[in-house]
């Protein structure tokens, strides 16, 4: 299964920028970084993938290194409703199976 | 759209025992996936349905089955149940003819506790 590795816990000030690194060194050509986020009580739900390129939605944008074995979660402003565990996926090309590491729980202070 | 529905919501079952869960997938998706997730840990995967034939299969023993159904709800069964079987369990549904990467949607999840 494909790896990924993130801290385990970061805290952020309520309106501030959230930065969430990810390393996923086994990454091929094909494969794609997704992130999902997990808040309290609730089921996982999608925020971003990518390829090659950065990416923007209305929920982050997602900085993709240039070897592409690390990316960069960013919640522009973060609000109390962000605070979650959000999950790194490496997901190895045409593949559909989603596998979780431990992610990374997000406090946000008001 | 009602999303991904799951049902029931709570379920308490003796060691030794059976258990059945059901999942509806969002409108226009034709897989479902299943996960498995322990307290304070992230979700692991079960495995996945496609054209009613399980697609894909993580490491669970053979007390794990599950069914895809034509309209394209799932069940998945454990047997034999035990202690450690207690956790969250998650459906997610996704559109494989969508194409690649495919977004998954996952229900609320259902908490089983066996006893």
């Amino acid at each position: 299964d494909a790896k990924t590795t993130q801290p385990n816990s970061m805290e952020s000030n309520e309106e501030e920028p959230v930065h969430l690194p990810c390393n996923h060194s086994t990454i091929s050509g094909t494969d794609y970084i997704h992130w999902y986020r997990q808040l309290p009580s609730q089921g996982p739900e999608y925020v971003i993938h990518g390829l090659t390129s950065n990416v923007n939605n209305r929920m982050a944008s997602l900085a993709i290194a240039e070897d592409r074995k690390s990316s960069t979660l960013i919640l522009h402003r973060a609000t109390l409703r962000d605070a979650a565990v959000y999950y790194c996926i490496h997901i190895i090309a045409a593949g559909n199976k989603l596998t979780f590491g431990g992610g990374t729980r997000v406090l946000v202070k008001p | 759209d009602a999303g991904v529905t799951q049902s029931p919501t709570h379920l308490i079952k003796t060691r030794g025992q059976q258990v059945t869960l059901r999942c509806s997938p969002k409108s226009g998706h034709d897989t479902v996936s299943w996960y498995q997730q322990a307290l304070g840990q992230g979700p692991q995967f079960i495995f996945q349905y496609y054209e009613e034939e399980e697609r894909q299969r993580g490491n669970f023993p053979d007390r794990f089955s599950g069914h895809q159904f034509p309209n394209y709800s799932s069940e998945l069964n454990v047997n034999a149940l035990l202690l450690g079987d207690s956790a969250l369990y998650l459906c997610a549904s996704s559109r494989l003819t969508g194409g690649f990467p495919y977004e998954q949607y996952f229900g609320p999840g259902t908490r089983l506790t066996v006893t």
